[in-house]
C-alpha cells in the first residue's frame, strides 16, 4: 500500500516567485491536511481538504493557499515568496476528516533564495 | 488556541533504559494525543495515541498515559534500541477538529550503546 507521495523533494525558489507543491494522499484516504515546519516555528498547521473544500485552516497570511481534487489529491500554493517561508512542508492524509491518525508524507523542502 | 508544551528537548539514555517525555496542553477541550517519531529526511511517523476518555495505553514497548485535570500525557519507551533514536513530537487537538493537530516543540532522544 503506497504512503503519502509528496513532489518535488526538494525545490529552491528566489523571492517574490510563486511555487506549487503536490500531495498525494494513501488510495481511499480523503482529508488532506498541510503542516510547515521550521526550526524555529516548529510544526505548524496550514489547513485541511476533505472532499475539496477547505475545512480548517491555521494562522497562516493569504499567500499560502491549497485546493483539493476530485481525485484526494491535494496542492498548496504560495505566493510572493519569502525568505522565510524557507521549510519543509508536510501534507497528511486520513481516511476522512473526523478520523484520528493522520499519515504523514516525507515533505517538500523548499529553499528561498 | 491551543498550546502544547513539550520536556525535555533532549534526551539520552542507555540501550536498554527507559525514557520518558512530557507534555502539557492548555485547552481543555482538547482531546485527542497522538505521538509522533521523526526520522532524519523523513515525515513524522505516528507510534501511538490516546483519546482522552482513556487514561493509558500501551503497545509493546510504548505508553502513553493521559491526565486530564492536570492537562498533561506522557510518553514511555521500555527497553530502548539504537532504533529508537529520533526526535518525538507530542499533538493534541480539539474536540471537532482531529486534523489541525498543535505540536509541542519535540524532544531529540539519543539511545546510546
Amino acid at each position: 500500500k503506497a504512503g503519502v507521495t509528496q513532489t518535488p523533494r526538494y525545490l529552491i525558489k528566489t523571492r517574490g516567485q510563486q511555487v506549487t507543491l503536490s500531495c498525494s494522499p494513501i488510495s481511499g484516504h480523503r482529508s488532506v491536511s498541510w503542516y510547515q515546519q521550521t526550526p524555529g516555528q516548529g510544526l505548524q498547521f496550514l489547513f485541511e481538504y476533505f472532499s475539496e473544500t477547505q475545512r480548517n485552516k491555521g494562522n497562516f497570511p493569504g499567500r499560502f493557499s491549497g485546493r483539493q481534487f476530485s481525485n484526494s489529491r491535494s496542492e498548496m500554493n504560495v505566493s510572493t515568496l519569502e525568505l522565510g517561508d524557507s521549510a519543509l512542508y508536510l501534507c497528511a492524509s486520513s481516511l476522512n476528516t473526523a478520523n484520528y491518525g493522520y499519515t504523514f508524507g516525507s515533505g517538500t523542502r523548499l529553499t528561498v533564495v | 488556541g491551543e498550546n502544547v508544551e513539550q520536556h525535555p528537548s533532549t534526551l539520552s539514555v542507555q540501550e536498554g533504559d527507559s525514557a520518558v517525555i512530557k507534555c502539557t496542553y492548555s485547552d481543555s477541550a482538547s482531546n485527542y494525543f497522538p505521538w509522533y517519531k521523526q526520522e532524519l529526511g523523513k515525515g513524522p511517523q505516528l507510534i501511538i495515541d490516546i483519546r482522552s476518555n482513556v487514561g493509558e495505553k500501551k503497545d509493546q514497548r510504548i505508553a502513553v498515559t493521559l491526565n486530564k485535570t492536570a492537562k498533561h500525557f506522557s510518553l514511555h519507551i521500555t527497553e530502548t534500541q539504537p532504533e529508537d533514536s529520533a526526535v518525538y513530537f507530542c499533538a493534541a487537538s480539539i474536540r471537532g477538529t482531529a486534523s489541525k493537530l498543535t505540536f509541542g516543540t519535540g524532544t531529540r532522544l539519543q539511545v546510546t550503546l
